[in-house]
């Protein structure tokens, strides 16, 4: 079983849908919580991190994370086209080094 | 402020050469962190140097290693090369105090025919 668990779609949603993305991990020291974004043959970009448990909010995007499910959510709301990318989860704890999910791959249709 | 730089943008090699890949952390940063990002295996943590030294390693072979200069820009050496070693290697750099919340630079793309 994988540490960081992420399913790796496609999901495909008509603009201005609400994109949900989530992982599972099995690593109960993880304390920081990370989506990524990443377009094709770019480096991947941070959009939101998280410490611990609880939500945070920016702008169109939300981030959930729940330490006692082991479960972590990202909502993007009105979905646009330029939203179209791989989404990573990434998890770490005290070593530093980030675990990440498979990564989503979404496609925002005009 | 000058984000993670990584050069050159792509490398193409021939089995068993070795390639040297380039990494200048965040201005004022002391750490750098590797990933390889290979298809179908995903971004997968290589090695970290902070203040010139190796801090912690993946499950790498030896032939991955790397080192960290006094302006802390780092260099990853890959010998030996293999087919499998064609990836995407991505170099990040923490921002804040926080290690744990890193950036990536846009990666050298290795192809080894």
């Amino acid at each position: 079983q994988k540490e960081v668990e992420q399913d790796p779609g496609p999901l495909s949603v008509p603009e201005g849908a609400i994109v949900s993305l989530n992982c599972t991990y099995s690593n109960s020291a993880f304390q920081y919580f990370m989506w990524y974004r990443q377009y094709s043959r770019k480096g991947p970009e941070l959009l939101m991190y998280t410490y611990s448990s609880g939500n945070k909010e920016d702008g169109r995007f939300t981030a959930q994370v729940d330490k006692s499910s082991k479960y972590i959510s990202l909502f993007i709301r009105d979905s646009q086209p330029s939203d179209s990318a791989t989404y990573l989860c990434a998890m770490s704890a005290g070593d530093y080094k980030l675990s990440f999910g498979a990564g989503t791959t979404v496609t925002v249709r005009a | 402020e000058a984000g993670v730089t990584q050069s050159p943008t792509h490398l193409i090699k021939t089995r068993g050469q070795q390639a040297t890949l380039r990494c200048s952390p965040i201005s004022g940063h002391t750490s750098v962190y590797w990933y390889q990002q290979a298809l179908g295996l995903g971004l997968q943590f290589l090695l970290w140097y902070d203040e010139g030294e190796e801090r912690n390693r993946g499950n790498f072979p030896p032939r991955f290693s790397g080192r960290q200069f006094p302006n802390y820009s780092s260099e990853l050496n890959v010998n030996a090369l293999e087919l499998e070693d064609s990836a995407l290697y991505l170099c990040a750099s923490p921002e804040g105090i926080a290690k744990n919340i890193q950036y990536f630079g846009a990666g050298t793309r290795l192809s080894v025919l």
